[in-house]
């Protein structure tokens, strides 16, 4: 079956623009996770939904990083005035429950120029 | 607070012979463990996963991994490496009592295999 998918796959934008990225999770989990990946900080982790819902959104590094989820399923995380420290790969995972296996899609490396 | 510390940034060994890839812990609760591996350009795959059924851990493509809470370690060997074992591995805690919800990473191992 479908794994979960993030589009797009690489991102190019300048420095003070928006980006918004998506997450498909794999049908019927009802939990979504955002982690980012980048060189100084490794695998950190941003948000996490249960259904549209988000009881941890610790991770998110400031005011210009948000995210939701519609409809119990596609998620977008955006960032606003990005910066070039928001350079890294932006990974999407999706579990059948909270407490079950993750599984992670293949990310979304984002360049702020 | 949990963690995770990876001993090694890097490890290479030949083909066929053992890997040996370092992993400790800490943790307030009884945790879960688990390591990942990632594959250049791709998402992060679950090799294993220590959830306190057993302290010996079986994952896919030959890896084990030992949960040994004296030593506070989850290390991940397998007896033969193979060409297609060369990635970056992570160790991985998340807390029991919350479930899986929040996964804290190691800084990763990168497994070089030498021909």
């Amino acid at each position: 079956g479908a794994g979960v998918s993030q589009s797009p796959s690489n991102k190019v934008t300048e420095k003070g623009k928006d980006v918004e990225l998506r997450c498909d999770p794999i049908s019927g989990h009802t939990a979504l996770y955002w982690y980012r990946q980048s060189l100084g900080q490794g695998l950190e982790f941003l948000i996490y939904f249960q259904g549209n819902s988000a009881p941890d959104k610790s991770g998110l590094p400031s005011d210009r990083f948000s995210a939701e989820r519609t409809g119990g399923s596609v998620s977008t995380l955006t960032i606003q005035r990005t910066q070039q420290e928001d350079s890294a790969v932006y990974l999407c995972a999706s579990s059948l429950w909270a407490g079950d296996i993750q599984y992670f899609g293949a990310g979304t490396r984002l360049s702020v120029l | 607070a949990q963690s995770v510390t990876q001993l090694d940034s890097h490890v290479s060994v030949s083909e066929g012979t053992p890997v040996l890839l370092r992993c400790n812990y800490s943790s307030s609760y009884s945790p879960s463990l688990f390591w990942y591996v990632q594959h250049p350009n791709k998402g992060l795959q679950l090799l294993l996963k220590y959830t306190s059924a057993a302290t010996l851990v079986k994952g896919i493509n030959g890896f084990e991994a030992e949960f040994k809470k004296s030593e506070t370690s989850f290390h991940l060997t397998k007896p033969s490496a193979h060409m297609s074992d060369a990635a970056e591995y992570f160790c991985v805690v998340s807390p029991l009592i919350q479930g899986a919800q929040k996964l804290v990473f190691g800084q990763g191992t990168r497994l070089t295999i030498n021909p």
